[in-house]
């Protein structure tokens, strides 16, 4: 599979708990980005990492939130004490340096309870 | 100000019929690139179609056209010959030149428009 691969699908968690999501780029992308959706939205831009270095944040990434790519390869986003306002989903998506177009994972969905 | 909508927040067309998705956006840099992308239940986006600020001509790819019209910031989508498989979540979006010519940048999207193809 080359695609950008996220995991898990999905994701139900009690109110206050702390959950983590993958997202696996395309291994030569050097460039990965976090989007957010909310139903009826389009996406909304989280973050940005050019390999390990992360070059951009939304003010949508609270303290609660943080995204690492620790060897510029694979990332995570993490969300600390959730709340039912995160409740969406998180798209990922990958691009190579000079290249216009991302290609974007399937999200992971995430409900809060 | 929104820089990207999309007033149709649903749309219908008959099978083999064209359909065309309103996209209008806001910008005050000159250069900028306009996309489309498709969204199907599974979630996730399937990039269709893109359009330069500067480009001369309107983009096409197979059965999707840019419908590009400048002076008016619009930005329309037509699909030709629909598909049943075409029904979806539709989205505009839209990339700002980022610092210092580079090519990287975020996207803002529309609320999208589902398109529904019926038989």
């Amino acid at each position: 599979d080359t695609g950008v691969s996220q995991d898990p699908r999905h994701k139900i968690t009690k109110r206050g708990q702390n959950v983590t999501f993958r997202c696996d780029p395309i291994s030569e992308h050097n460039r990965l980005y976090w989007y957010r959706q909310t139903l009826g939205q389009g996406p909304e831009f989280l973050t940005y990492f050019q390999n390990e270095a992360q070059l951009e944040k939304s003010r949508l990434l609270s303290d609660r939130f943080s995204a690492e790519r620790p060897k510029g390869s694979f990332s995570t986003l993490e969300i600390q004490r959730t709340e039912q306002g995160d409740s969406a989903m998180y798209l990922c998506a990958s691009s190579l340096g000079g290249v216009i177009v991302y290609t974007f994972g399937s999200g992971t969905r995430l409900t809060v309870v | 100000a929104q820089k990207i909508t999309q007033t149709q927040p649903g749309m219908f067309v008959q099978e083999k019929e064209a359909v065309t998705l309103d996209c209008t956006y806001d910008t005050s840099d000159p250069s900028y690139g306009l996309f489309w992308y498709k969204q199907p239940s599974s979630g996730e986006m399937i990039f269709l179609i893109y359009q330069g600020s500067y480009d001369q001509q309107n983009a096409t790819e197979g059965r999707y056209s840019l419908n590009f019209q400048k002076a008016r910031k619009s930005a329309n989508l037509v699909i030709s010959a629909s598909q049943l498989g075409d029904s979806a979540m539709y989205f505009c979006a839209m990339r700002e030149r980022a610092d210092r010519g580079s090519t990287l940048g975020r996207l803002y999207f529309g609320r999208g428009t589902q398109l529904t193809v019926w038989p």
